[in-house]
């Protein structure tokens, strides 16, 4: 199984451009959810969702947009980049009970 | 606001030492993860707790629910063990909204 699969692995971005985060799991987990993780600070909640359909802000959600069409895609969309969402971005997957799968998480330059 | 507090932030030891990293939450929780995260890496799951104690190879992880505080203690230390070890809680039933994360403890055990 490849588990959680997340493109690109590195990004640079111009301000005011805009990217979608991929990010796409093979375990037919219910639940995923993104994460960015910044020094200092910790990784931190952005966006989560609890089933196709169904998405939710986390604890850093504005700049940011998610969608869930399937089970398996959860992609982050940056609206308009900057500098402030430089970070190394995480995605996770899990089934209610059972621990977190992470992505190898995407680092992302917004200069 | 839910708080995930680690201590100590840095600790170095020696090969062979037992390693104590402590973590502390604010209100009560469906249940405490441990992650492990190698420089430059990605993100392992080790633990999930709801309850007790659990115990993989060199690694155990207790919680104490009346408390609201959780241990990972690694016994036998070796080098290949230095990493960053994060705890994290989910507040809903079979984690569905997500991680709160502590900062971490950067682990570093010399030869």
């Amino acid at each position: 199984n490849a588990g959680v699969t997340q493109t690109p692995k590195f990004q640079v971005l111009k301000t005011g451009q805009s990217m979608t985060l991929q990010c796409a799991q093979d375990m037919n987990h219910e639940y995923m959810s993104w994460y960015r993780q910044d020094p200092g600070m910790g990784l931190r909640l952005i966006h989560y969702s609890v089933g196709a359909g169904i998405t939710d802000q986390g604890e850093v959600p504005n700049g940011y947009n998610v969608s869930r069409s399937t089970t398996e895609d959860f992609p982050l969309r940056l609206l308009s980049a900057a500098p402030s969402q430089t970070s190394v971005y995480f995605c996770a997957s899990n089934q209610g009970g059972y621990g977190y799968t992470f992505g190898s998480g995407t680092r992302l330059t917004v200069v | 606001k839910n708080e995930v507090e680690q201590s100590p932030q840095n600790l170095t030891a020696q090969e062979g030492e037992f390693i104590t990293i402590n973590c502390s939450y604010s209100v009560g929780i469906s249940a405490l993860h441990w992650l492990q995260q190698h420089p430059g890496g990605g993100i392992v799951s080790l633990f999930m707790l709801s309850s007790g104690k659990k115990k993989h190879g060199r690694l155990i992880a207790t919680i104490n629910i009346q408390e609201k505080h959780s241990s990972l203690h690694i016994t036998a230390s070796h080098p290949r063990d230095s990493a960053v070890y994060i705890c994290a809680a989910s507040y809903s039933g079979g984690g569905a909204d997500g991680l709160t994360f502590g900062k971490g403890t950067h682990l570093i055990i010399q030869p």
